[in-house]
């Protein structure tokens, strides 16, 4: 059963448009939450966390929300650029060593 | 400043041959980990180690043995490959639990 779930394969914007993916999971348990980007034959790069705490992290472009009622999690990205055009994975955990990834979400970004 | 160093980069293996993946990181971290990805499956938690002499198993640990060789190393091994473990490995390394986790750029096994 899948704990960290992106419905959305894929999602095309354009150039300095909003981005917004979404992520959601079932374990109540977990407290930890992630944003990775991973590019073609790269390994996963990090990108933003929030803990369970809070609702919102911000860093320059990139936006996490976390709504723990709906148990949903969403990256905004503003203004997209090009190179942002990636893999993106959410994963949880809580309070271990142990990441859950989701799926992922394939983000093209057009001019 | 290498970061998370893979190797080899790709392996092509027969059934039932054994292989060592090799990975070692120059961060000073002290929690290592063993990814799969696979097609539509995201990335799953094969073994991680907490510390040096110290190693856990993961979601899909079958098939795996793991080594945290030193603070530095850590090698994961396939004894008897399966078809079913052609899969790109992804290890890689944080400070500690609940910190960000920084990842090695893979290793593309394919057994025949």
């Amino acid at each position: 059963d899948q704990q960290v779930k992106q419905n959305s394969p894929s999602l095309s914007v354009q150039e300095g448009r909003i981005s917004i993916l979404n992520c959601d999971y079932t374990n109540s348990m977990f407290d930890y939450f992630l944003w990775y980007k991973k590019y073609p034959a790269e390994g996963p790069t990090f990108l933003i966390s929030i803990s369970s705490i809070k609702d919102k992290n911000e860093d320059g472009r990139f936006t996490v929300f976390l709504n723990k009622s709906a148990k949903h999690l969403s990256l905004h990205i503003v203004p997209s650029q090009p190179g942002d055009s990636a893999v993106y994975f959410c994963a949880a955990s809580e309070g271990t060593d142990k990441l859950i990834f989701g799926t992922g979400t394939r983000l093209q970004v057009f001019p | 400043n290498a970061g998370v160093t893979q190797t080899p980069k790709f392996q092509v293996l027969k059934t039932g041959q054994s292989m060592t993946l090799q990975c070692a990181q120059d961060m000073n971290h002290n929690s290592m980990y063993w990814y799969r990805q696979d097609p539509g499956m995201g990335l799953r938690l094969i073994y991680y180690s907490a510390s040096e002499g110290t190693t856990d198993k993961g979601e899909v640990p079958n098939g795996y043995n793991v080594s945290r060789l030193n603070k530095r190393e850590f090698s994961l091994r396939l004894e008897s490959a399966a078809p079913s473990q052609t899969s790109v490995y992804f290890c890689a390394s944080s400070e500690t639990a609940n910190q960000p986790q920084h990842f090695g750029d893979g290793t593309r096994l394919s057994i025949l």
